[in-house]
């Protein structure tokens, strides 16, 4: 069975403060995402990385993708409110046909 | 540029009885896949289809159906309700494997 563990679960933080979130698979993935959130709507996808070792940046935010491509970090500087919601990683796998399985989810709540 | 339209937005059922999610994209991607989301259970995949004509099974298939007769649409048919099916659905698509999912607005459906 293919897991996506994300750490922590839960995170409650105030406006200002740095926090990291962990994406960890005992397999290698061809692609993972990063999507947020927000209470009544879907998911929508914050950024795609392919490499091992590859970083990207989306203003406040860094992802990181591992250089086994079996993990994967967001880091959001400075937090604010509006970075509130659920944080969801996720990715392909390939083992004789694709598979794209989701995270368990990291809940975010950036107090003001 | 809509991305991907799903309806209705809220929708309670009793138990028996049938009903259609409709879902449709602007987008011309191939993938498109249905989810539901429950508290505890993250997303999992219902059905997916990779193109007109071609759908498969995700991991929770039982007590729906699904169709592509098109591109654009990919309706989720649930043939008799139950309550175990109370829960959100999420309509997404993607250009294809290592893509990430843009993702409808969702369902939530309720089955008393």
């Amino acid at each position: 069975t293919q897991l996506l563990e994300q750490s922590p679960q839960f995170l409650s933080i105030q406006e200002g403060e740095n926090l990291t979130v962990y994406c960890n698979s005992s397999s290698v993935f061809s692609s993972l995402q990063w999507y947020r959130q927000e209470p009544g709507e879907g998911p929508v996808l914050l950024v795609t990385v392919v490499t091992g070792g590859e970083v990207k940046k989306l203003k406040r935010l860094t992802f990181q993708f591992g250089d086994a491509r079996k993990d994967s970090s967001l880091h959001i500087t400075a937090a604010q409110p509006g970075d509130t919601g659920l944080y969801l990683c996720a990715g392909a796998i390939y083992s004789g046909t694709y598979k794209y399985i989701f995270g368990t989810g990291t809940r975010l709540k950036v107090l003001a | 540029n809509a991305g991907v339209t799903q309806t209705p937005k809220f929708q309670v059922l009793k138990t028996g009885q049938s009903m259609t999610l409709q879902c449709a994209q602007d987008m011309n991607h191939e993938y498109m896949s249905w989810y539901r989301q429950d508290p505890g259970m993250g997303l999992r995949l219902i059905h997916y289809s990779v193109g007109a004509g071609i759908t498969d099974q995700g991991e929770v298939p039982n007590g729906y159906n699904v169709s592509r007769s098109t591109t654009e649409d990919f309706p989720l048919r649930l043939l008799s309700a139950a309550p175990s099916q109370t829960s959100v659905y999420f309509c997404a698509t993607r250009r294809g494997v290592n893509y990430g999912y843009t993702f409808g607005s969702g369902t939530r459906l309720t089955v008393v």
